[in-house]
């Protein structure tokens, strides 16, 4: 299998404090982790790429001092939303990505249960 | 990335069989192409991934041309459980993916 958890699975926090989620890959390891955000009827934005070991990768636009990436081993990354508003209440999701069987090289996402930020 | 489109929305009754097409004419070689379904406030599921011809597992089939500029998800004898949005994506053999706007399949008893 490839399963995927989220912690919490929704979060209620204050305007000003900060909430960290965890993702985990439960039965394979993983190099790399991404972290999305979905608004209610869009679809899913990419916010960074999370290397284990490394710095993550974030997309154009999105803070990278305000959505803190801790990718520190190959089963766990975190994402930690400072200083929270309530702007930055969503969906947020993360995705592990595991080595596919078949040719040519490729990879499969395995997408976690998500996590609902409110922030008030 | 090659970039995908395909319907906004499609409505089917229940035990039809669905098919979904998906365009991505900018495909490059080393490119898998993966389906995902989505429920509100849910995670993406993998439902299924292909390169060439034609994938079948427990769920969906997939068909993909020769030219591989498309491919068709199809679901057979939907339920209305199946109402959800399905995404198609390409990507390279190893990165990101960007998700489009998907499909809004709604079936009706």
């Amino acid at each position: 299998g490839a399963v995927v958890s989220q912690h919490p699975s929704w979060v209620i926090c204050k305007s000003g404090t900060s909430v960290k989620i965890e993702c985990r890959s439960l039965d394979f390891q993983a190099t790399t982790m991404f972290w999305y955000r979905q608004f209610p009827k869009q679809s899913l934005m990419l916010m960074a790429t999370s290397n284990e070991g490394s710095k993550a990768t974030y997309e154009q636009g999105v803070e990278k001092d305000k959505f803190l990436i801790n990718h520190a081993s190959l089963t766990l990354s975190t994402l930690t939303v400072t200083s929270a508003h309530p702007e930055d209440s969503s969906f947020y999701i993360c995705s592990a990505q595991k080595p596919g069987l078949a040719q040519p090289l490729h990879y499969e996402q395995y997408f976690g249960p998500g996590t609902r930020l409110t922030v008030t | 990335l090659a970039k995908t489109t395909q319907p906004i929305s499609m409505d089917s009754y229940e035990g039809q069989e669905v098919n979904i097409t998906c365009s991505h004419n900018n495909i490059a070689t080393n490119d898998y192409i993966t389906w995902y379904q989505q429920f509100p406030s849910q995670g993406p599921r993998f439902i299924i991934q292909g390169y060439k011809t034609k994938v079948t597992n427990e769920v969906a089939s997939l068909f993909i041309p020769a030219d591989r500029k498309s491919s068709t998800l199809s679901l057979p004898r939907v339920s209305l459980s199946d109402t959800a949005v399905y995404y198609c994506l390409v990507g390279p053999g190893r990165g990101k993916l960007i998700f489009g706007q998907g499909t809004e399949l709604s079936v009706k008893p």
